[in-house]
């Protein structure tokens, strides 16, 4: 069973360029949601995507933007790079379940790690 | 902002049991317990979630007190690959993929 992908490992950018960041989800997986995670902090959620559409989103502004295909994969963008944009990225899926309170664990990639100079 | 807290760290010797708190005194009725862990630059691991019932698994025992305002993981037999930070996360169930709101984590770390 195939868990969660993520590539590339590492990428080294300057700062003003853009980023495209993907993620293959677990086998049976159709919810991508994505982290970043700042040297010694917790992750943060950046946004959730379900049925190839944003359905939600933290607190991150525009530059950070996102795509999901048919096949669920997930790319997350980030445009006009800052310094601050330097961080672990994490993706994580799931899989939607209809109704009640059920909860869907989130299984999380091992990321990747953007440094921007 | 996260709902619980945790100690930022602890220690304990290898094989013996890792007993990890958190408290979530705000925590609604129908919000989850879930726990990850994240050994260094790795993806975060699941661990285990609950409601109110204690609950086991091949990797872990998460105790919930009875008025849900604390729990309690433990890792039966901590060897020196259990050495990570352990998030305590609580986790609504309004909807069906809520996002996972993570704290700072205690950093166990496993002695020989």
């Amino acid at each position: 069973d195939a868990g969660v992908t993520q590539s590339p490992t590492h990428l080294i950018k300057t700062r003003g360029q853009q980023v495209t960041l993907r993620c293959s989800p677990k086998s049976g997986h159709d919810t991508v949601s994505w982290y970043q995670q700042a040297l010694g902090q917790g992750p943060q959620f950046i946004f959730q995507y379900y049925e190839e559409e944003e359905r939600q989103r933290g607190n991150f502004p525009d530059r950070f933007s996102g795509h999901q295909y048919p096949n669920y994969s997930s790319e997350l963008n980030v445009n006009a790079l800052l310094l601050g944009d330097s961080a672990l990225y994490l993706c994580a899926s799931s899989l939607e379940l209809a109704g009640g309170a059920r909860q869907e664990t989130q299984y999380f990639g091992p990321g990747t790690r953007l440094l921007v100079l | 902002d996260a709902k619980t807290t945790q100690p930022p760290s602890m220690d304990c010797a290898e094989g013996r049991a890792a007993n990890l708190p958190c408290n979530h005194s705000t925590i609604s009725g129908n919000e989850y317990v879930y726990w990850y862990r994240q050994i260094h630059s790795q993806g975060p691991q699941y661990i285990i979630h609950g409601l109110k019932n204690n609950e086991t698994n091949e990797m872990a025992s998460l105790i919930i007190t009875e008025d849900r305002k604390s729990s309690t993981l433990i890792l039966p037999h901590a060897t020196l690959r259990d050495t990570a930070v352990y998030y305590c996360i609580v986790r609504g169930a309004y909807s069906g993929n809520t996002p996972l709101v993570f704290g700072k984590g205690t950093r166990l770390s496993v002695i020989a």
